[in-house]
């Protein structure tokens, strides 16, 4: 069974700095792709951040490039998020996800999206 | 950036309906289009993936349609456990946007 579990949220002053960790099991880490999505209280899904399988190709959403930073311990079977300089609006529950990337059975079409999350862990950004 | 756009914002529905959400993309994402179910307090779970393919383990009352930049997600004979807010999210182009979700209540 897949098993994503975050962890390192929590309560941190306006310019502070948090490093959010997802554990994961029950599938082969280092093949896929990993996701940082974020929902602030009461709002939508927002995507923040994925990193490739090897951990060299990164992408990160506007807000948060410059300020966040993602890697992956694959030996660890870790994803790791740095937040630095972290803003009131930073606040929200962050979710790891798993990529998967696959073709439908005709093989001609291919298929994109997050099939494990995480629980989330709640980060606050507040003084 | 992709913008996503779902309608209605909140739906009342009773057991046993069937309801329909729509979801609009500012631009072609072809097939690149998913459905998420989300429960308060919990993580999103995947539905349909690839506009109209049923992830493993959910129901077949869920199906999902579409092409280009208008899809839905039609939920056939609601049961009590569908209660919920439902995203659409594009995986065409990073970032993956998502919907604003829609919130199904009970009548």
């Amino acid at each position: 069974e897949v098993q994503l579990v975050e962890s390192g949220g929590g309560l941190v002053q306006p310019g502070g700095s948090l490093r959010l960790s997802c554990a994961a099991s029950g599938f082969t880490f280092r093949s896929y792709w990993m996701h940082w999505v974020r929902q602030a209280p009461g709002k939508g899904l927002i995507w923040v951040s994925r990193i490739g399988s090897d951990g060299s190709s990164t992408d990160y959403a506007d807000f948060v490039k410059g300020r966040f930073t993602v890697s992956r311990d694959n030996a660890k079977s870790t994803l790791y998020l740095q937040m630095n300089s972290l803003r009131a609006e930073d606040t929200a529950v962050y979710y790891c996800a798993k990529f998967t990337y696959s073709y439908d059975t005709s093989g001609r079409r291919a298929l994109r999206y997050f099939d494990s999350w995480g629980q989330g862990t709640l980060v606050t950004v507040s003084s | 950036d992709i913008q996503m756009t779902q309608s209605p914002s909140s739906l009342s529905a009773s057991v046993g309906d069937r309801v329909t959400i729509t979801c609009r993309a500012s631009q072609t994402i072809t097939s690149y289009l998913n459905w998420y179910q989300q429960k308060p307090g919990r993580a999103p779970k995947l539905l349909i993936y690839g506009t109209s393919s049923l992830q493993s383990g959910v129901p077949s009352r869920f199906s999902g349609s579409g092409s280009g930049t208008d899809f839905t997600l039609t939920i056939r004979s609601l049961q009590p456990e569908d209660f919920a807010t439902y995203f659409c999210q594009q995986t065409y182009n990073i970032p993956y946007t998502f919907g604003q979700g829609t919130k199904l209540e009970i009548k």
